[in-house]
């Protein structure tokens, strides 16, 4: 069955540390996208990629980096310019087209400690 | 700018009381307005698209309309297991990408 995976599903992080998240998709997606979401906050983009080798800022990317290096892959690295990294990530992916949604993982849940 | 607001944040019912969620946006030329359901620490899935106005999407006891304005989630006599929160997006022509609203969490008691 096609998907986008996350993994994993929960992270925890030490001050000063840097950390990855992992996102795969099967889909033959060209799009790969990252959100951050906190209670009451809605989803926030941090970064996005219509195509490999590329990508760009989203609203809140500051303290975070991601590489496209493959189709299938767009990996999330929460470095420790980010203060406040404590919130659900959610990856999604979806074709360039005309009214495409977006197909979503399944969220990391990443906490500081 | 593009954006998309939800209303009610919050909503409680009792099972089998119909009610509506509604989904204003402004938007520089729709390309689709989008809805998702997502459960507690899981990842939104998708329920419907709608392109024009006027256009209607039904699945079991939800049903999805659009005006020039704002879109509603009309859920009939929901039960339990509809409790989620409901999100809801729009796709401009230019960009592309999804914009979200903050969602409105749905409660529906036995």
């Amino acid at each position: 069955d096609g998907g986008i995976t996350q993994s994993p599903k929960y992270l925890f992080r030490k001050e000063g540390q840097n950390v990855t998240l992992s996102c795969e998709q099967n889909l033959n997606h060209d799009a790969m996208y990252w959100y951050r979401q906190d209670p009451g906050q809605g989803l926030r983009l941090i970064y996005y990629s219509q195509i490999v080798n590329d990508f760009q800022k989203g609203d809140i990317a500051e303290g975070y980096s991601v590489s496209r290096e493959k189709k299938e892959s767009f990996p999330l690295t929460v470095t420790s310019a980010q203060k406040n990294p404590t919130a659900f990530y959610l990856c999604a992916s979806s074709i360039v087209a005309r009214g495409y949604g977006y197909t979503f993982g399944s969220g990391t849940r990443l906490t500081v400690v | 700018e593009d954006q998309v607001t939800q209303s009610p944040e919050a909503l409680r019912l009792q099972e089998g009381e119909s009610s509506s969620l509604n989904c204003s946006y402004t938007v520089s030329g729709l390309r689709g307005l989008f809805w998702y359901r997502q459960d507690p620490g899981k990842g939104p899935e998708f329920l419907f698209t709608l392109y024009s106005a006027g256009e209607e999407k039904e699945k079991e006891r939800l049903k999805a309309t659009l005006t020039k304005k704002e879109s509603f989630l009309h859920i009939t006599a929901p039960k339990p297991e509809d409790s989620a929160t409901y999100l809801c997006a729009v796709q401009a022509y230019q960009g592309g990408k999804l914009i979200f609203g903050q969602g409105t969490e749905l409660s529906v008691k036995p």
